[in-house]
């Protein structure tokens, strides 16, 4: 029963368009979101988060934004660069009373 | 601060031997996290401490699998025996809190 859904493993965008990544969660009691990059070789390391007060949280080329109703959220990459090109992992948690959940991460190769 | 320590980086056993994994926190994290990632299951949690004790293990997937935590600075997972479908990359995560956590480069484990 996997309750933090990232359904596209893989996505090809072309440098200076723009990315975005997608990701699903059932748990309604999840409240608080985060986005994590992992290079090849690396542990993931921390990109952005967003609290369910919030439908937005921009942080440079990086835009997180959060539909509670339709239970998604998405990351936003503009302009997408060839460093951007690593796996995004998506990660759910219900005010901390409970570990990460994590999603299975989407593929992003951004092709020069 | 150097990060998370994970050693080793890689393990290449054979089925029915014993494999310790080993993991060095932040200085000052109170909670641990082990997590094992596979392309079909992505990143699971295995167990995480706080405070140097279990709090769930629920994501520990069989009897042959513990971990323990001796102290602040230093975390074991054992596998005993291994089994194929043990080969895995295992991270180690600490942190302040259960959301915002820092990974090590993880253990990439083969057993043949």
């Amino acid at each position: 029963d996997q309750q933090v859904k990232q359904n596209s493993p893989s996505l090809s965008v072309q440098e200076g368009r723009i990315s975005i990544l997608n990701c699903d969660y059932t748990n309604s009691m999840f409240d608080y979101f985060l986005w994590y990059k992992k290079y090849p070789a690396e542990g993931p390391t921390f990109l952005i988060s967003i609290s369910s007060i919030k439908d937005k949280n921009e942080d440079g080329r990086f835009t997180v934004f959060l539909n509670k109703s339709a239970k998604h959220l998405s990351l936003h990459i503009v302009p997408s660069q060839p460093g951007d090109s690593a796996v995004y992992f998506c990660a759910a948690t219900d005010s901390g009373n409970t570990p990460l959940v994590f999603g299975k991460g989407t593929r992003l190769s951004v092709i020069a | 601060d150097a990060g998370v320590i994970q050693s080793p980086r890689h393990e290449v056993t054979e089925m029915g031997q014993e494999v310790t994994l080993r993991c060095k926190p932040i200085s000052g994290h109170d909670y641990l996290f082990w997590y094992r990632q596979t392309m079909m299951r992505g990143l699971e949690l295995l167990i995480y401490f706080n405070n140097n004790v279990p709090i769930d293990d629920s994501g520990m997937p069989e009897d042959r699998f513990s971990a323990k935590m001796p102290n602040a600075s230093f975390s074991t997972l054992k596998i005993q025996p291994s089994e194929p479908r043990d080969s895995a990359v295992y991270f180690c995560a600490s942190s302040f809190n259960v959301e915002t956590q820092y990974f090590g480069p993880g253990t990439r484990l083969l057993v043949l």
